[in-house]
């Protein structure tokens, strides 16, 4: 069975300034996705980044990056020139890659981010 | 773009009653779909896997008779909280993803259940 632990329970940023959530997973497998959700306060889950194990490269996405360290099983998202709109419960997920299992997700406990002007 | 909508977004019923939850997905055929139950400020958990024309795929700890899962089209999956009481109150999201292997993830609006 897969585990994802966040271990920041809350963390709160100025705007313009860049704030990283932590993310640690653990599994026996060798090929598999990890995801960032965000999550804002109308629940809707909008993913933000998704990084494929086998790929060395790190993800990136406009503001948003990751630190993917796969041999330590670490998954942190960067969030540069943080915006109020960034305000929002951040999930990191794990995913199986391939047949029945694409698409069940693991999700860490969550972050709570404030963004504050 | 691929959208996934849910209904209803709210519903109030009274303890012993049964409600049902639709996840449609709107212009992409979803062979799979999945519930989650999420609590108030924590994480998703899984609770089964829907596949169209088969039984749904329970996780451990969920109660198959209590949350029914019926995917009768490439289009519609319902859930169905049978004999609903006020433990059950939560909110209930779907996700869907299209047939071929890599696509993306498609996540409904959620539904905020409470039985009274």
């Amino acid at each position: 069975a897969q585990t994802v632990t966040q271990s920041q329970p809350e963390m709160s940023v100025q705007e313009a300034e860049t704030v990283t959530l932590s993310c640690t997973y653990d599994t026996s497998e060798s090929n598999y996705y990890l995801f960032w959700y965000k999550q804002p306060p109308s629940r809707q889950m909008i993913l933000v980044i998704r990084q494929e194990a086998y790929k060395q490269q790190n993800a990136t996405e406009n503001r948003f990056s990751v630190n993917f360290q796969k041999a330590a099983k670490s998954f942190s998202l960067k969030i540069s020139d943080s915006q109020l709109g960034d305000t929002a419960m951040y999930f990191c997920a794990f995913m199986r890659a391939g047949g029945t299992s694409y698409g069940k997700l693991t999700f860490g406990q969550g972050t709570i981010l404030t963004v504050h002007p | 773009g691929a959208v996934v909508s849910q209904h209803p977004s709210r519903v109030i019923c009274k303890s012993g009653t049964s409600v049902k939850i639709e996840c449609r997905s709107l212009d992409f055929q979803a062979t799979t779909m999945f519930w989650y139950r999420q609590f108030p400020k924590q994480s998703l958990m899984l609770m089964a896997t829907s596949n169209e024309g088969s039984k749904a795929t329970y996780e451990q700890g969920v109660e198959k008779d209590k949350f029914l899962i019926n995917h009768a089209s490439l289009t519609l999956s319902t859930l169905t909280v049978t004999s609903a009481h006020p433990e059950d109150s939560s909110f209930y999201i779907c996700s869907a993803r299209d047939a071929p292997y890599n696509s993306p993830l498609h996540f409904g609006n959620g539904t905020r259940l409470t039985v009274t």
